[in-house]
């Protein structure tokens, strides 16, 4: 089955730029997805297709993804941004999640 | 606004069902697919398969066929994931998520998760 690696914690310093990676075998020829859970609450979608930000979701959000790697950047994270981030893609009909990574801003 | 309101939290012994529902306001339910994704605590997300409410059509992977069962009532907006013969690994936060008109997309909105917690 299809698997997604991602980093388990990330560290980055208040307004400093964050970058998440997520690798899997040729991910760069799916979507990527990714999502953004806070301690206690529900998902929420912060990119989509690979690079696209929903409505709602703050411009220091972007995404990228080639060749077996996609990456999320934060841009000037404030502390707000502290959670857990999960890559997601599909394959084979299943869709398939990293397994979190968790960001600190310190 | 899109709004997906789960029902409450279930306490099940090995061996039984449970069945989740999910009521979905702001958007046409038949117009979009409904995936549900589990947590369990501490750890990840895990998709457990997606319905078409339109056509009842479902996808489930290997892990959870011939346990899980996703159906839904149109005419109350409501989707519904059944998990059977539960074991204590099956003690997790469950989700419904909105889907797009395709079903290999995104998850846009989530319901508020309900805790299922197996024990004997």
């Amino acid at each position: 089955s299809y698997e997604m690696t991602q980093p388990p914690s990330v560290s980055v310093s208040p307004g400093e730029t964050a970058s998440i990676t997520c690798s899997g075998d040729k991910l760069g020829d799916k979507y990527a997805f990714w999502y953004q859970q806070k301690p206690g609450q529900s998902p929420v979608l912060v990119i989509y297709q690979d690079a696209k930000r929903p409505s709602g979701i703050p411009e220091r959000f972007s995404g990228s993804n080639s060749g077996n790697t996609a990456t999320l950047t934060i841009s000037g994270t404030p502390p707000m941004d502290e959670a857990d981030y999960y890559c997601q893609a599909w394959d084979s009909n299943t869709a398939v999640f990293g397994g979190g990574t968790k960001l600190t801003v310190l | 606004q899109v709004q997906l309101v789960q029902s409450g939290a279930e306490v099940k012994k090995p061996g039984a069902s449970v069945k989740v529902s999910c009521k979905a306001s702001g958007y046409t339910l038949t117009g979009y697919y409904m995936h549900w994704v589990r947590q369990a605590p501490g750890q990840g997300l895990e998709w457990m398969g997606w319905i078409n409410p339109n056509t009842g059509d479902t996808n489930y992977p290997q892990k959870f066929q011939g346990r899980v069962t996703m159906t839904r009532d149109t005419s109350i907006s409501t989707a519904y994931m059944e998990l059977s013969r539960l074991r204590s690994d099956d003690t997790a936060v469950y989700f419904c998520a909105k889907g797009e008109v395709v079903a290999s997309g995104y998850f846009d909105s989530w319901g508020q998760g309900t805790l299922v917690t197996v024990s004997s």
